[in-house]
C-alpha cells in the first residue's frame, strides 16, 4: 500500500518561532508532492512539488522535494498563531493516478 | 469563481436510514474525488469520478457506498443503510481537466455526518 509518514504529529511553538515538517513517501509511480492546511473545514491547497531541490515559496510558508532520499519539507518562519493548523502531506501517483495518498498531518499550535 | 461546494454542511441519520451527500466541482474542473476523514485519522481516498464515469473506487468499501457524476448535476456519494461507524467528515475535491495543475486537488468544506 502507499504509504506517506508525517513528523512530528503535534508540535507546540510560540510566535516568531519557525518549524519545520517533515514528510517522507514510498516511491512507486511517484508523481508529485502536495502539502495542504487544514483548519476547521477544507483543506487549503498551499504547494504541490514534482522536482528535487527547487523550493517553493509563499510568503514565510516554503517547501522543498528531494526525490533521491523520498521526502519533503515545509518550513515556516516567523510563525503567528493563525499558523496554528493541521498541515497534511499528500503524494499523487502510486497505484493509482488520480489518488492522493495522506500522510496523518502534523498539529501545529502556536502560542502568542 | 466559486470554489468545491458541498451540501448539506452537516447530516444527521439514525442507524439503517440513508445519506446523500452532494458535491458541484469548481468551475472549468471536470475530476471529482471523495475522501473521508474519521475522527483522529487522516484523509482516506474513497473514489474518483470523471462525468459520467468511475475512473477508480479502490477506496470504497465494498457495501453500501456508491458514487456517481452524471452528465448534468452534482456528484452524489450515497450510503446506505447507515452504521455508527459511518460517521465521519466526507470531502469532496475537484482538479482541472489538464494543464500543468492537473494533479492539485482543491478541496470542499466537507459534509459531516453523524449516525444515532
Amino acid at each position: 500500500e502507499d504509504k506517506v509518514v508525517q513528523s512530528p504529529l503535534s508540535l507546540v511553538v510560540h510566535e516568531g518561532d519557525t518549524v519545520t515538517l517533515n514528510c517522507s513517501y514510498e516511491v512507486t509511480n511517484f508523481r508529485s508532492l502536495l502539502w495542504y492546511k487544514q483548519e476547521k473545514k477544507a483543506p487549503t491547497f498551499l504547494f504541490m512539488l514534482t522536482s528535487s531541490g527547487i523550493e517553493k515559496k509563499s510568503g514565510r510558508l516554503s517547501s522543498i522535494l528531494d526525490k533521491k532520499e523520498l521526502f519533503s519539507i515545509l518550513n515556516i518562519t516567523a510563525t503567528q498563531t493563525g499558523d496554528s493548523a493541521i498541515y497534511l502531506c499528500a503524494r499523487a501517483g502510486g497505484t493509482s493516478y488520480g489518488k492522493l495518498t495522506f500522510g496523518q498531518g502534523t498539529i501545529l499550535t502556536v502560542h502568542p | 469563481n466559486a470554489g468545491v461546494m458541498q451540501n448539506p454542511r452537516h447530516l444527521v441519520r439514525r442507524r439503517g436510514q440513508e445519506a446523500r451527500l452532494r458535491c458541484s466541482p469548481m468551475k472549468g474542473h471536470s475530476h471529482v474525488y471523495w475522501y473521508r476523514q474519521l475522527p483522529e485519522e487522516g484523509l482516506k481516498f474513497m473514489v474518483y469520478l470523471q462525468k459520467e464515469n468511475i475512473i477508480d473506487e479502490s477506496g470504497m468499501p465494498k457495501e453500501r457506498f456508491s458514487a456517481e457524476f452524471p452528465k448534468e448535476g452534482p456528484s452524489i456519494l450515497r450510503i446506505q443503510q447507515v452504521v455508527r461507524g459511518d460517521s465521519a467528515a466526507y470531502f469532496c475535491a475537484s482538479s482541472p481537466r489538464s494543464g500543468g495543475n492537473q494533479e492539485t486537488q482543491y478541496f470542499g468544506p466537507g459534509t459531516r455526518l453523524l449516525v444515532l
